[in-house]
């Protein structure tokens, strides 16, 4: 059972460059979420997805897009990267959303290096 | 701003001590989640609570309602308990993502 399966593990680009990072789960989970980790701050929600076919915006929400095309993948998108998006970048999954009467455990991935120059 | 405070921010413990380690937020909130985020950087959820305590293996996290307050002990600390150790919280009545604190960064020395 692989859980979250984030690729690529490390990634450099240049200013203007646009990548895709992928996430993929085998749970079953319908909700996942894509977030950044920054030096001396908090994770911080990037975009979040309800179920297959559906995203919406979380804190930090600018400069990335997000897809959901099938339940399992969650890909996060950065179509001119700025050195200002270097961070870590994980993904996560949870079987019930954390908006409603029931939270469930998240399960995360294991985090994609980026670095913007 | 709803905000989540971890303390200390750095621990350092000698093999067996027993480890606090402290989260307090400013206004209700409907559940508290501890995680744990490995040196090689994967994060493992550890508890999730919204009220008392529960207990897993060496691992304690309570949560006082009252007074806005959870803690997350560890009993018998061995080395490889060693890594940062992360609250977030939902607040009540928000749309329900989680507020993360910055973590406390543990080393269990042998």
């Amino acid at each position: 059972n692989a859980g979250v399966t984030q690729t690529p593990k490390f990634r450099v680009l240049k200013t203007g460059q646009s990548m895709t990072l992928l996430c993929a789960q085998d749970m079953n989970h319908e909700y996942m979420y894509w977030y950044r980790q920054d030096p001396g701050m908090g994770l911080r929600l990037i975009h979040y997805s309800v179920g297959e076919g559906t995203t919406a915006k979380g804190e930090v929400p600018d400069g990335y897009n997000v897809s959901r095309l099938k339940k399992q993948n969650f890909l996060l998108g950065l179509e001119s990267a700025a050195p200002s998006q270097t961070s870590v970048y994980f993904c996560a999954s949870s079987y019930a959303g954390l908006q409603g009467p029931v939270t469930t455990p998240l399960h995360f991935g294991n985090g994609t290096r980026l670095t913007v120059t | 701003k709803n905000e989540v405070e971890q303390s200390p921010q750095n621990l350092t413990a000698q093999e067996g001590e027993f480890i606090t380690i402290n989260c307090s937020y400013s206004v209700g909130i409907s559940a508290l989640h501890w995680l744990q985020q490995h040196p090689g950087g994967g994060i493992v959820s550890l508890f999730m609570l919204s009220s008392g305590k529960k207990k897993h293996g060496r691992l304690i996290a309570t949560i006082n309602i009252q007074e806005k307050h959870s803690s997350l002990h560890i009993t018998a600390s061995h080395p490889r308990d060693s890594a940062v150790y992360i609250c977030a919280v939902r607040y009540a009545g928000s749309q329900g993502n989680l507020i993360f604190g910055k973590g406390t960064k543990l080393s269990v020395k042998p």
